[in-house]
């Protein structure tokens, strides 16, 4: 029963560096969202998917990419990192089954620190 | 635009005695409101939420919040506080312009004290 599963939980990257975060989910969802947390500010959201084939930008895109892969998959990738960035990313997926406002699943997070 | 706003960042209480949680929040809309849960370096798990339908919603482990409209409130409450209860609590409203958003507040750690 993984549920939302995020790889990896840790990275140290340096400045100027890219990479990509990857977030999986298995239980059917049309939606899933990136979202960062930074400390006494809650979750802010970056990108979201409301379906395969469709990305949106969040309340803090810039310096960030998305890509949904499949209706299971959606990567974040930063291209060039910085400083900024450091912090925990948080994917999470969510159905729609004909109701609105369905709750969010969340994986455990990636915690990415970059010097 | 939709708000959320909890009122503390911090809460202590001893184990056994009861825990509140306030929050309050904007939205011009008739809101979807949810609490959850996020324990050390784990994700965000669903408590509980109102989406207009009773205003007194129960939720896992006992919580429970009550959807007042007229004080733009949605309180976390229960009765006795567990160790394992210690954690952070986030107030969230979804955007009423799009059903796929929420709108986190700043979050509540609770602290139990045996």
């Amino acid at each position: 029963n993984a549920g939302v599963t995020q790889t990896p939980k840790f990275q140290v990257l340096k400045t100027g560096q890219s990479m990509t975060l990857q977030c999986a989910q298995d239980m059917n969802h049309n939606s899933m969202y990136w979202y960062r947390q930074d400390p006494g500010m809650g979750l802010r959201l970056i990108y979201y998917s409301a379906s395969e084939g469709t990305t949106d930008k969040g309340e803090v895109p810039n310096g960030y990419n998305v890509s949904r892969l499949n209706k299971r998959e959606f990567s974040l990738r930063l291209e060039s990192a910085a400083p900024s960035q450091t912090s925990v990313y948080f994917c999470a997926s969510s159905g729609t089954g004909g109701e609105v406002n369905q709750p969010q699943h969340f994986g455990d997070g990636t915690r990415l620190s970059i010097l | 635009a939709q708000s959320v706003t909890q009122l503390d960042s911090h809460v202590s209480v001893s184990e056994g005695t009861p825990v509140l949680l306030r929050c309050n929040y904007s939205s011009s809309y008739s809101p979807s409101l949810f609490w959850y849960v996020q324990h050390p370096n784990k994700g965000l798990q669903l408590l509980l939420k109102y989406t207009s339908a009773a205003t007194l919603v129960k939720g896992i482990n006992g919580f429970e919040a009550e959807f007042k409209k007229s004080e733009t409130s949605f309180h976390l409450t229960k009765p006795s506080a567990h160790m394992s209860d210690a954690a952070e609590y986030f107030c969230v409203v979804s955007d009423a312009g799009s059903s796929y958003k929420l709108i986190f507040g700043s979050g509540t750690r609770l602290l139990v004290r045996p």
